[in-house]
């Protein structure tokens, strides 16, 4: 099955500085990968994600970008912000009608003012 | 708005307890899951359901069971609580094409 790891575990930044976090998976097949940030005491949310077929993806701060060949994906931040500071998520999955997403153990993202 | 609720919020039950977690979502979506979050594991899957009359296990299914009473309900049951599953649980939401879950606002039990 599916194996998601994810590094750094916990991260801390200057504010306006850029945070990137990687996430690696072991499943060939796996072709969407979603990130989410849980802020404190908050559900998780999707703020970004990215399918197999494009290498990079950006909304406005933030980006994603996919090595296919390396299997791992990546978050960045650019400008962080005080409300950046959060867990964020990485995931992958094999839609649609395929398997469930398998998240990897989260990165803590503190953004320092 | 179209949401995923969960009741209870909180709860705190003593071990050898049954309790049940109940998800109720307005989104239309056809697949429902269960997660349970662990400091430093991430999410993992309990249970998920395709439609309302599938059923299948995730990674972590031993100790729990659900029902999916209807599309918009899908709950979980602990049939003889204990501590190891102290934990926040959260229900979640996708439809037919699973691009991108909608997560409920989670479940805090402690056994204790």
């Amino acid at each position: 099955g599916e194996n998601v790891e994810q590094h750094p575990s916990t991260l801390s930044v200057q504010e306006g500085d850029s945070a990137v976090i990687k996430c690696t998976y072991s499943d060939s097949a796996s072709n969407y990968f979603p990130w989410y940030k849980q802020e404190l005491g908050k559900r998780p949310q999707l703020i970004i994600d990215i399918r197999s077929n494009v290498g990079e993806k950006k909304d406005q701060r933030i980006a994603v970008t996919l090595n296919k060949t390396a299997k791992h994906f990546s978050l960045h931040i650019t400008e962080t912000q005080p409300e950046d500071s959060a867990v964020y998520f990485c995931a992958a999955s094999r839609p649609p009608g395929g398997q469930n997403f398998v998240f990897g153990p989260g990165t803590r993202l503190s953004v320092l003012p | 708005d179209a949401d995923v609720t969960q009741t209870p919020r909180n709860r705190i039950t003593k071990t050898g307890k049954r309790i049940m977690l109940e998800c109720s979502q307005t989104k239309g979506h056809d697949r429902m899951y269960w997660y349970r979050q662990d400091p430093g594991l991430g999410l993992r899957l309990i249970y998920y359901s395709f439609d309302v009359k599938d059923i299948n296990k995730g990674e972590i299914s031993d100790g729990y069971s659900v029902s999916r009473q209807a599309q918009a309900k899908f709950s979980l049951s602990l049939e003889s609580a204990i501590p190891n599953q102290t934990a926040l649980y959260f229900c979640a939401t996708s439809d037919s094409t699973a691009y991108g879950y909608t997560f409920g606002s989670g479940t805090r039990l402690t056994v204790v």
